[in-house]
């Protein structure tokens, strides 16, 4: 049973157009994370959040933007979609800081731009 | 600056084999967590384990067992008889403690292999 969603759960697109990427948890989460897996596996940080009307960057410089105006959605923005924005997106959220609390993960968006 | 290491990109293995996937990890933090996670081919990670770095008792789960050493950095993970089912990417990863909690750093993924 998935508490936290994220669609679509694949999408080809082709470039310049504006995408996002929805990722709804039902489970009340204050901590909310995108992260970014290219093909070779690795999972990067690419925006998180502590709560509603906070977003920081992650690690991995993203052109992606995201706001969070309701605790339950974390909506993920590519402005003009690129080749190099082909991957896959994880939306992730924790009850508590990520040394604490295990991170609940989507399904994940396959995203590909042509 | 954190670092999480996974050496073996693909393991294959026959069912009923047991295989061990390798973590070593980096940081200059003495508290510090360090995790694994399972994603199968349906793409979502699963937690399966949190250690911090002043329990250093090996645990068991099942098939699986975890082996943390702080001497050589090193959080292995076992699974004992693999079935086709454990066919998925493992990931290591290590978080250091701070107020903010969102540092967890994921090692690149062993992808396990699982024939029958």
């Amino acid at each position: 049973e998935a508490d936290i969603y994220q669609t679509p759960r694949y999408l080809v697109i082709g470039t310049g157009k504006k995408i996002t990427l929805e990722c709804s948890q039902t489970m009340g989460h204050d901590k909310m994370y995108w992260y970014q897996q290219d093909p070779g596996m690795e999972l990067h940080l690419i925006h998180y959040s502590y709560g509603v009307n906070s977003t920081e960057k992650g690690d991995l410089s993203s052109e992606s933007t995201v706001s969070r105006i309701r605790t339950e959605h974390f909506p993920l923005t590519l402005e003009s979609a690129r080749p190099s924005h082909t991957s896959q997106y994880l939306c992730a959220s924790s009850i508590g800081p990520t040394y604490n609390s295990p991170l609940h993960f989507g399904n994940g968006t396959r995203l590909t731009v042509t | 600056a954190q670092k999480v290491t996974q050496a073996q990109t693909e393991i294959s293995v026959v069912e009923k084999e047991d295989v061990t996937l390798d973590c070593v990890y980096e940081t200059r933090d003495t508290t510090y967590y360090l995790f694994w996670y399972k994603q199968p081919p349906s793409g979502e990670l699963v937690f399966l384990i949190r250690r911090n770095s002043f329990d250093e008792q090996n645990e068991i789960s099942g098939r699986y067992s975890w082996n943390f050493q702080k001497s050589t950095s090193s959080f292995n993970f076992t699974i004992t008889a693999s079935q086709v089912v454990d066919s998925a990417v493992y990931f290591c990863a290590l978080d250091e403690f701070k107020a903010a909690g969102n540092k967890l750093t994921f090692g690149g993924g062993t992808r396990v292999l699982v024939k029958p």
